[in-house]
């Protein structure tokens, strides 16, 4: 089970729109992908679950789409402290998966 | 409040065995699927174990037969037993709560680091 995601880096400036891109090798099980937010020297934190569905306490201007292989990362206006490392994993099957991070970089 | 905390990490020869533990509270792990993820220096999140609310245990290709994932229900800890440890299982080692029955409620340790070296 591979996830690929695109783009690996991505340069913008707040109040843009960031559209992040994860791809699963095979379909995931009732649409179970989650997207996480890393910053540097901090833990992972989960922003969605079940593909669409916001975490607790996350901002609505996270958003999350997709189904089967194909889904999407969305944040509608980027705010400062959105600037980080992003990554999906599937957890619909064992062992569970990783993408490989789209770093989210101010221009 | 619920949170994770790791304990256990530290420098160890190649060759060694080193046993991670994580605290619980405000859940109870023994209801949950259980993850250990690690992360090596500048690197990426890489998943390495989990653990069902049955019992049933998965791993990750790389640390297959060398680790070892547990949990003690009466402490509320999950454990991940790492033997025969290699130069490439330096990394920060987190304990995570699965999504699938977190119900949004996402958790994760701080981490503790592992560097396998002599």
């Amino acid at each position: 089970f591979v996830l690929t995601q695109s783009p690996g880096t991505l340069s913008l400036s707040p109040g843009e729109r960031a559209t992040l891109s994860c791809r699963a090798s095979q379909s995931i099980y009732s649409n179970y992908l989650a997207w996480y937010q890393q910053k540097p020297g901090q833990a992972p934190r989960l922003l969605m679950y079940g593909a669409s569905s916001r975490a607790t306490g996350i901002p609505d201007r996270f958003s999350g789409s997709g189904s089967g292989t194909d889904f999407t990362l969305t944040i509608s206006r980027l705010e400062p402290e959105d600037f980080a490392v992003y990554y999906c994993q599937q957890y619909g099957s064992s062992p569970r998966t990783f993408g490989p991070g789209t770093k989210l970089e101010i221009k | 409040e619920v949170q994770l905390v790791e304990s256990g990490g530290g420098l160890i020869q190649p060759g060694g065995s080193l046993r991670l533990s994580c605290a619980a509270s405000g859940f109870t792990v023994s209801s949950n699927y259980m993850n250990w993820v690690r992360q090596a220096p500048g690197k990426g999140l890489e998943w390495v174990s989990v653990i069902y609310n049955g019992g049933s245990t998965y791993y990750a290709d790389s640390v297959k037969g060398r680790f070892t994932i547990s949990r003690d229900d009466s402490k509320n800890t999950l454990y991940l037993q790492m033997n025969s440890l290699r130069a490439e299982d330096t990394a920060v080692y987190y304990c995570a709560r699965d999504p699938i029955f977190a119900y949004g409620v996402g958790v994760w340790g701080q981490g503790t680091t592992v560097t396998v070296s002599s």
